[in-house]
């Protein structure tokens, strides 16, 4: 059974900071994905990292996937306000299911 | 623009009664879809699976009598919920997983149906 370990749950960053969020699954796997969701919104997809070493960024994120680990990480770099978000990650199994992380709670304060 | 639909975005029904959620995949056809449900303050979990021309697969502790499937085209997944409970009351999400090449893969997700159910 694919598990995922999503890490911190929750996150107070200061602005101008930088910290990563952690993801950690139990089996071999093609895809993993990072969303973004807002309050009462749905996903927004934020990555799509589908081989070792994939590094992707975009504005203020960046994510990497090690398949050999098992592991992959949001790195957010100099957090700003509308970054706070809950941002799950996601990873495929051979079906094409979704096994999502619990979240991760992000605000940013001053 | 928006790739996949649901439709309603919000419903309120008694408890008791039935109610049905519309997921339409608006750019491309696909013989696959997912439906997820996710309870407040907590992660999405996978309902089942929507399969074009058979019958859904159900993940475990989902009931299929509950919760009835129907792809009714390539474009098109609907969820039933019959009998519905104050339980039931949550937010569903469709995604529709789409693959154009062997480097570009995604699956988007639906604005989601908020249930609530009184």
């Amino acid at each position: 059974e694919l598990k995922v370990e999503q890490n911190p749950l929750f996150l107070s960053m200061q602005e101008g900071k930088n910290y990563t969020i952690y993801c950690n699954y139990s089996t071999t796997s093609d895809r993993l994905y990072w969303y973004r969701q807002d309050p009462g919104k749905s996903l927004e997809s934020l990555f799509v990292l589908l081989s070792n070493g994939a590094v992707k960024q975009e504005g203020r994120l960046m994510a990497s996937l090690d398949t050999k680990a098992r592991l992959s990480t949001l790195h957010i770099t100099a957090a700003v306000h509308d970054l706070s978000a809950t941002y799950f990650c996601a990873v495929e199994d051979s079906w094409g299911k979704l096994q999502f992380g619990a979240g991760t709670q992000v605000v940013v304060t001053p | 623009g928006a790739v996949v639909s649901q439709h309603p975005s919000r419903v309120i029904c008694k408890s008791g009664t039935s109610v049905k959620i519309e997921c339409r995949s608006l750019d491309f056809q696909a013989t696959t879809m997912f439906w997820y449900r996710q309870f407040p303050k907590q992660s999405l979990m996978l309902m089942a699976t929507s399969n074009e021309g058979s019958k859904a697969t159900y993940e475990q502790g989902v009931e299929k009598d509950k919760f009835l499937i129907n792809h009714a085209s390539l474009t098109l997944s609907t969820l039933t919920v019959t009998s519905a409970h104050p339980e039931d009351s949550s937010f569903y999400i469709c995604s529709v997983p789409k693959a154009e090449a062997s480097s570009s893969y995604e699956q988007y997700f639906g604005p989601g149906t908020r249930l609530t159910v009184t």
